[in-house]
Formats: structure tokens, C-alpha cells, sequence
């Protein structure tokens, strides 16, 4: 079983639409959560952290059930330039740094 | 500032050459790591680096050596390359958890590999 699993998609959404991605993690004493956005041959840049209460960043939800050891994003409203795979990411446990990269969920919003 | 910057940019090396890649940060973060990104695949963990001076193994090391000889600094070298090594290599960076930092990690721009 992957550490990070995430629906590699792609999810095609009209704009104006709402979307929502899942991802599992399977290490429960993972302390951090972020999104992360990756535009086609780009870097990966930080979208979001994610916090245990949830956050909300404009257009974007992010949620956290450590229970169930899943993570979501919620994309309101989806623009053009929302188009772009956006990668699950975990830290591992220890103070490493290093975090655990899911596949990524590509999404395409059509106009 | 100029964040997490990666040379070259591209690069086509015939089997069994020899390159090193080049990471620089000017954020004074104490950790960076070096990634391969390949279809299907998402990121994996080559080598990184808690500290001046200290690297070591990630996900897929083989292959690959690395050094951290000033903070700023973190090389990969492919030492006879492979096909195999044909990618999209990424370099980030990110403070640590004792100076108080968060483990969000930053990117460079990244460096395209074609082995032949």
C-alpha cells in the first residue's frame, strides 16, 4: 500500500463548478498535512497547509479527519486557471523534514 | 531573493557520462533534499541533507551521490548514468523543526535529464 494514495484522475469540471479531492495517508503519527499545486513542467509550489480544525483559503477548503486518515481539498467556484495536479502531501514521522509526495489528482476546468 | 535555484536546466548525457547537478538557496534553511520526479510515478526522495556537512539516503539513492559542503549548496552527482536516470530532478529546501520552522518544503525550478 502507497503511504500517500490519491485518485490520479483527471477530474474534467466546467468553470464555476465545484471539486473535491481525496487523499489516505497511512502513517498515523504523520503530524503535517499540505496541498500542493504543480502546474504542467513546473515546480511543485504550497498551496495550503491543512489543520486538524480545517482551513479555508478564498476559493479553497482544505479538511483533515485523522480518525479515518484521509485529507480533502474543496475548489469553489473552479477558474480556468485552476487547471493543474495538485499533489497530497505528508510529513513522515521525526523531525527529518521529509515529507511523502502522493501521485497528485490532475484537474482540468473546461470552459 | 531567488529562492531555490537548480543548474542546469536541461541536459542530454550520453550512458556511463558523468554530471552533477547544482541546487542553491539563499533562504538559510538548514534542510534540502533532492528528488526525481518520472509519469506515474509522483516525487521520490533521492538524498537529503539535515545540516552542513551531512546527507543521507532517501527513497532511491542508488545511483546517485550527493554532498553538502556549505549550507547554501546541495550536489547531485550521477557518476555513470543509465537510461534509468532519465527524469525530472527537483531540488527543495526547508527549515527545521529546532530553529522552529515548519517542514513546508520549497522548490527550484527543476533540471531535465535525458540519458541516451
Amino acid at each position: 500500500r502507497k503511504e500517500v494514495e490519491q485518485d490520479p484522475g483527471p477530474f474534467n469540471v466546467p468553470e464555476g463548478a465545484t471539486v473535491a479531492f481525496n487523499c489516505t495517508y497511512s502513517n498515523s503519527a504523520s503530524q503535517s498535512f499540505f496541498w500542493y499545486r504543480q502546474d504542467c513542467r513546473k515546480e511543485p509550489k504550497l498551496l495550503m497547509s491543512v489543520y486538524s480544525s480545517g482551513n479555508e483559503d478564498g476559493r479553497f477548503t482544505a479538511q483533515l479527519n485523522r480518525a479515518s486518515q484521509y485529507i480533502s481539498l474543496l475548489i469553489r467556484d473552479s477558474k480556468l486557471s485552476d487547471s493543474a495536479t495538485y499533489l497530497c502531501v505528508v510529513n513522515t514521522a521525526g523531525n527529518t523534514g521529509k515529507l511523502i509526495f502522493g501521485q497528485g489528482t490532475t484537474l482540468q476546468v473546461k470552459p | 531573493n531567488a529562492g531555490v535555484t537548480q543548474t542546469p536546466k536541461f541536459r542530454v548525457l550520453k550512458t556511463g557520462q558523468s554530471m552533477t547537478l547544482l541546487c542553491a538557496q539563499d533562504m538559510n534553511h538548514e534542510y534540502m533534499y533532492w528528488y526525481r520526479q518520472d509519469p506515474g510515478m509522483g516525487l521520490r526522495l533521492i538524498h537529503y541533507s539535515v545540516g552542513e556537512g551531512t546527507t543521507a539516503k532517501g527513497e532511491v539513492p542508488d545511483g546517485y551521490n550527493v554532498s553538502r559542503l556549505k549550507k547554501q549548496n546541495f550536489l547531485l552527482g550521477l557518476e555513470s548514468a543509465a537510461p534509468s536516470q532519465t527524469s525530472v530532478y527537483f531540488c527543495a529546501s526547508s527549515y527545521s523543526y529546532q530553529t522552529g520552522g515548519t517542514d513546508t518544503q520549497y522548490f527550484g525550478p527543476g533540471t531535465r535529464l535525458t540519458v541516451l
